[in-house]
């Protein structure tokens, strides 16, 4: 079992531009949450997928979307970068949204 | 809204020493509280998961208590080892299963 992978590992990107973020979960999981941590901050939830729809939203705004695959892999998509939009963002997955969940490395991004 | 908070922000100690990490949220209506590693530059690594009716759990040199009701959460690391260095965060979640983050405690173990 190959766990929760992400892709890609590093990115840099300028201001304006848009990302796609990739995240594939654990075998068997079904639930996908995704998550931005600022560097010395505890991750913040941007938003959760489950049966592909969005169930659960925190506090971020529309320039970040997603999107769960039939296989359950998920996208996070942000447009319209902003500096402060640099950060790791971690996916991580559970077998429904009460069970444990397991993250994968992360993707550090980093706007220009 | 749940928040929490990790003291200290910064823990420096020798090897072999026995230690407490604390951490304390102001919502005691959890469903259950996770205590997650993260090494630099790394994702998280779930340590112990304690359920609300739980008071505490352990898993080898680890162990977590929970006191619901004052809205605290210990994490005892015994016999500390070099290995043991990383930063140390606990994340509650409410009835929504949403996970809400403290910014985490940075343990180095001196040899």
């Amino acid at each position: 079992d190959a766990g929760v992978t992400q892709s890609p590992t590093h990115l840099i990107k300028t201001r304006g531009q848009q990302v796609t973020l990739r995240c594939s979960p654990k075998s068997g999981h079904d639930t996908v949450s995704w998550y931005q941590q600022a560097l010395g901050q505890g991750p913040q939830f941007i938003f959760q997928y489950y049966e592909e729809e969005e169930r659960q939203r925190g506090n971020f705004p529309d320039r970040f979307s997603g999107h769960q695959f039939p296989n359950y892999s998920s996208e996070l998509n942000v447009n319209a970068l902003l500096l402060g939009d640099s950060a790791l963002y971690l996916c991580a997955s559970s077998f429904t949204v009460q069970e444990t969940q397991y993250f994968g490395p992360g993707t550090r991004l980093l706007v220009l | 809204k749940q928040e929490v908070t990790q003291i200290p922000a910064a823990l420096s100690v020798p090897e072999g020493e026995n230690l407490v990490l604390n951490c304390s949220f102001t919502d005691s209506a959890i469903y259950n509280l996770q205590w997650f590693r993260q090494d630099p530059g790394k994702g998280l690594t779930s340590l112990l998961l304690i359920q609300s009716s739980q008071r505490e759990q352990t898993s080898g040199r680890l162990n977590a208590s929970l006191d619901k009701s004052s809205g605290r959460s210990t994490l005892y690391i015994a016999a500390s080892q070099p290995g043991d260095s990383a930063t140390y965060l606990c994340a509650p979640s409410g009835s929504n299963y949403q996970l809400i983050w403290g910014a985490g405690t940075k343990l180095i173990i001196k040899p």
